[in-house]
C-alpha cells in the first residue's frame, strides 16, 4: 500500500500570503495519479488539482500543483479568508488499495 | 453537470448491515467512469471504500473487502453500498463520488451513519 504523508499538519498564514503544502508518497507514482482536495467544515471535499498539475473546473489560478516521483506540492497564492480549510492529497495506484489519501493539512487564514 | 445524492439509514445497530444508495443525475451510470464510496469518521480523514465501473466490475479497500458490496441499479441510475457486521468504527460520513482522471470531481453531500445500539 502506498502511504501518503502531508506536511505541515497545520499552517497559519495571513491574507495575501502564499501557502505551500507538501505531499510525499512512500513509492514513486505517475504524475497522472496525484490529486488535491479542499474540504470546508461540514462539506464534501472539492477537487482542486488532478494529474499533479491540472486545475479542476472552476478552480482559480491561485491554486497550482507541482511535483514528481514521491514529492508533490500544492501552492496557493494570494490567500483569501475562504481558503481556510483542510487540504488532502490523494493517489491512485494500480495495486490495492486503488486510492489512498494523505492525513491532511489544516490551513488557517487569520 | 453530474449530481450525486446519498440516502439510507443514518442509524445502524452493531453487527447489522449498513445500506446506502447514491442517486445519480446529469449522467448515466453506464457511462465510462468509476462510481465510488468514500467515508470520513468524525474528526478524521478520508478513506476510500470501493468503486464500481459501468460494466459492473468492482474494486474494494482490502481491509473492508470481506464486508463490502457495491452494486448498481441501471434502471434507476443509482449505485449502492452494503457493509455487513458493522461496529462503532464504521461510524462516519459516507460520500458517494465519481470522476475521471483517477480523481473525483463529483461528490454527494454526504450522509452521517452512526453505529449504535
Amino acid at each position: 500500500e502506498i502511504v501518503l504523508t502531508q506536511s505541515p499538519g497545520t499552517l497559519s498564514l495571513s491574507p495575501g500570503d502564499r501557502a505551500t503544502l507538501s505531499c510525499r508518497t512512500s513509492q514513486r507514482i505517475s504524475s497522472n495519479y496525484l490529486a488535491w482536495y479542499q474540504q470546508q467544515p461540514g462539506q464534501a471535499p472539492r477537487l482542486l488539482i488532478f494529474g499533479t498539475f491540472n486545475r479542476a473546473t472552476g478552480i482559480p489560478d491561485r491554486f497550482g500543483g507541482s511535483g514528481s516521483g514521491t514529492d508533490f506540492t500544492l501552492t496557493i497564492s494570494r490567500l483569501e479568508p475562504e481558503d481556510s480549510a483542510m487540504y488532502y492529497c490523494q493517489q491512485y495506484g494500480t495495486s490495492p488499495p486503488r486510492y489512498t489519501f494523505g492525513p491532511g493539512t489544516k490551513l488557517e487564514i487569520k | 453537470q453530474v449530481q450525486l445524492r446519498e440516502s439510507g439509514s443514518g442509524l445502524v445497530k452493531p453487527s447489522e448491515t449498513l445500506s446506502l444508495t447514491c442517486a445519480v443525475s446529469g449522467d448515466s451510470i453506464t457511462s465510462y467512469r468509476w462510481w465510488s464510496w468514500v467515508r470520513q469518521p468524525p474528526g478524521k480523514g478520508l478513506e476510500w471504500i470501493g468503486e464500481i465501473f459501468h460494466d459492473g466490475a468492482t474494486n474494494y479497500y482490502p481491509s473492508l473487502m470481506s464486508r463490502v458490496t457495491i452494486s448498481m441499479d441501471k434502471s434507476n441510475n443509482q449505485f449502492s453500498l452494503r457493509l455487513t457486521s458493522v461496529t462503532a468504527a464504521d461510524t462516519a460520513v459516507y460520500y458517494c463520488a465519481s470522476g475521471n482522471d483517477y480523481s473525483w470531481a463529483y461528490w454527494g453531500q454526504g450522509i452521517l451513519v452512526t453505529v449504535s445500539s
